[in-house]
């Protein structure tokens, strides 16, 4: 069965440090997510591409915050400078697109700023 | 906005028992409902789900009818088992011209115990 690839699965950096986590969608999926959890809470859009393109960033800090899907498959969510409020879990996810919602996660990168 | 509210947890049961979880939601419009699931350390997986009014989603015992006049898509199981243990989340996407961005609820842990 496919399905969302997400490395690292967790990664342990310093304040001020930059980090970047990155997601491989399941094969022909054309929108993809990124969500930040906070533990106890549920996940928040931070991006949506669709191929290549951002159709919602609205809830990215754009002033640390990036993401790439620069072929329109696989994609890169980067952090810099990291700050100890981004200690989360960020999961990626992928859907066909249109009016298909039903999403596809994978198992998330759990992030400790320290 | 458009908005979903569950029941806080933990919900803790006994093996065999009956489950409702509740959710209730705002939205303008027809949104589609979902119902995902969290194992521990996990992303999320869609449990089931009803795209209009009167739709019953159903999957692995689990069922949620989507009530329009009462804004609810409350999940229920006739019996639990002890690998039911997960956070579930109440889900809604507003669709059409409120736009394709899932909201997701806090999340309702449940314990099952043997």
């Amino acid at each position: 069965e496919a399905e969302v690839a997400q490395s690292p699965r967790y990664k342990i950096t310093e304040k001020s440090q930059a980090v970047a986590f990155w997601c491989d969608p399941i094969s022909g999926h054309a929108t993809l997510y990124w969500y930040r959890q906070i533990l106890g809470q549920g996940p928040e859009l931070l991006v949506q591409f669709q191929d290549e393109s951002v159709v919602d960033d609205s809830q990215l800090p754009k002033d640390r915050f990036s993401a790439e899907r620069l072929k329109g498959v696989d994609s890169t969510l980067k952090i810099q400078p990291a700050e100890l409020g981004d200690s989360a879990m960020y999961l990626c996810a992928s859907s066909l697109g249109g009016r298909v919602h039903e999403q596809y996660f994978g198992p998330g990168t759990r992030l400790t700023v320290t | 906005g458009d908005s979903v509210t569950q029941m806080e947890g933990p919900v803790t049961l006994s093996e065999e028992a009956f489950l409702t979880i509740n959710c209730t939601y705002t939205a303008t419009g027809y949104p589609s409902l979902f119902w995902y699931v969290q194992y521990p350390g996990e992303g999320l997986q869609l449990l089931l789900k009803a795209t209009k009014a009167d739709d019953k989603g159903s999957n692995k015992g689990f069922e949620a009818t989507y009530r329009k006049e009462t804004t609810s898509f409350h999940l229920e199981k006739g019996s639990v088992q002890v690998s039911d243990s997960a956070v579930y989340f109440c889900a809604l996407n507003p669709g059409g011209t409120g736009g394709f961005k899932t909201i997701f609820g806090a999340g309702t842990r449940l314990f099952v115990k043997a």
